[in-house]
C-alpha cells in the first residue's frame, strides 16, 4: 500500500537561507507522481510542485525545487531563499499512477517557522 | 465566481444529528475527493468520486456518506455524528492533469459536542 512519511513534525529557518522538508514515500506501482502543498494559518491548501515518477529532471516552480531520488524513495523539498510569508504547514503527497482510483494520499506534514 | 466552494465554513452539531458539508465545483472536474484534516494525522481521505454516480471509499469512510447525482457537485453526510468526528473537512478536485495539481476548497470546521 501506498505510504508517505514526514519525519520533521516542525522545523525553524532564518530569514533568506535555504531549508529542506524531507519526504520518503513507499510504493509498490513503478508509475507514481508526488507533491508538494502549503498551507499556511489561514487554512488553504495551496499546490506547489509536482514531480513525476519517470521525470528525468527535478521539478523547479520559482524558489521551490523537489530533490527526487528514486533509489531513495524520497521527494524532499527545498526552499531557497526562505521569506516570512512561507511560514506554514508543508505536506508531501502521492498518487499512484498504475491504479484507477486517482487518489491522493498525505503525509503528516511539517511546520516550517521562518525567524526574522 | 469559478472554483471549488465548501459550504458552510464553520458548523457546530450535536452529537447523534445528522449533518452534510456541501462541495461545489465549476470547472466539471471527473474526479472529487473528502478529506479529514486532524493534528498528528495530516489528510486522510474520506471518500472520493470519479464520475457522477461513481464514488469509493477512502482511508477512514465509517460513520460517513457521499453521492454524487451530478458532476459539480459532492455532498459529505455524517449520518449520526460522534465527537471523533470532530475535524476539519476539505473537498477537493482534479481532472487528471497532475502537474496542476489537485484543488482544494477553503475547508469546513466541523465541531460535534
Amino acid at each position: 500500500a501506498q505510504k508517505i512519511t514526514q519525519t520533521q513534525p516542525g522545523m525553524f529557518v532564518q530569514e533568506k537561507e535555504a531549508v529542506t522538508l524531507d519526504c520518503t514515500y513507499d510504493t509498490s506501482d513503478p508509475s507514481y507522481g508526488l507533491f508538494w502543498y502549503k498551507q499556511p494559518s489561514s487554512g488553504e491548501m495551496i499546490f506547489l510542485i509536482y514531480q513525476g515518477s519517470y521525470d528525468q529532471q527535478n521539478a523547479t516552480e520559482g524558489r521551490y525545487s523537489l530533490n527526487f531520488q528514486k533509489a531513495r524513495k524520497s521527494a524532499n523539498l527545498v526552499i531557497s531563499a526562505s521569506q516570512l510569508g512561507d511560514s506554514a504547514m508543508y505536506f508531501c503527497a502521492m498518487r499512484e499512477l498504475g491504479g484507477a482510483t486517482n487518489k491522493l494520499i498525505f503525509g503528516t506534514g511539517t511546520l516550517l517557522a521562518v525567524q526574522p | 465566481d469559478a472554483g471549488i466552494t465548501q459550504s458552510p465554513r464553520y458548523k457546530i452539531t450535536e452529537t447523534g444529528r445528522q449533518v452534510t458539508l456541501m462541495c461545489h465545483q465549476t470547472w466539471s472536474h471527473s474526479y472529487m475527493f473528502w478529506y479529514r484534516q486532524d493534528l498528528g494525522h495530516g489528510l486522510r481521505l474520506i471518500y472520493y468520486s470519479a464520475a457522477a454516480d461513481i464514488t469509493d471509499k477512502g482511508e477512514v469512510p465509517d460513520g460517513y456518506v457521499v453521492s454524487r447525482s451530478k458532476t459539480e457537485n459532492f455532498p459529505l453526510t455524517l449520518e449520526s455524528a460522534t465527537r471523533s468526528q470532530t475535524s476539519v473537512y476539505f473537498c477537493a478536485s482534479s481532472e487528471g492533469v497532475l502537474r496542476y495539481g489537485y484543488t482544494f476548497g477553503s475547508g469546513t470546521r466541523l465541531t460535534v459536542v
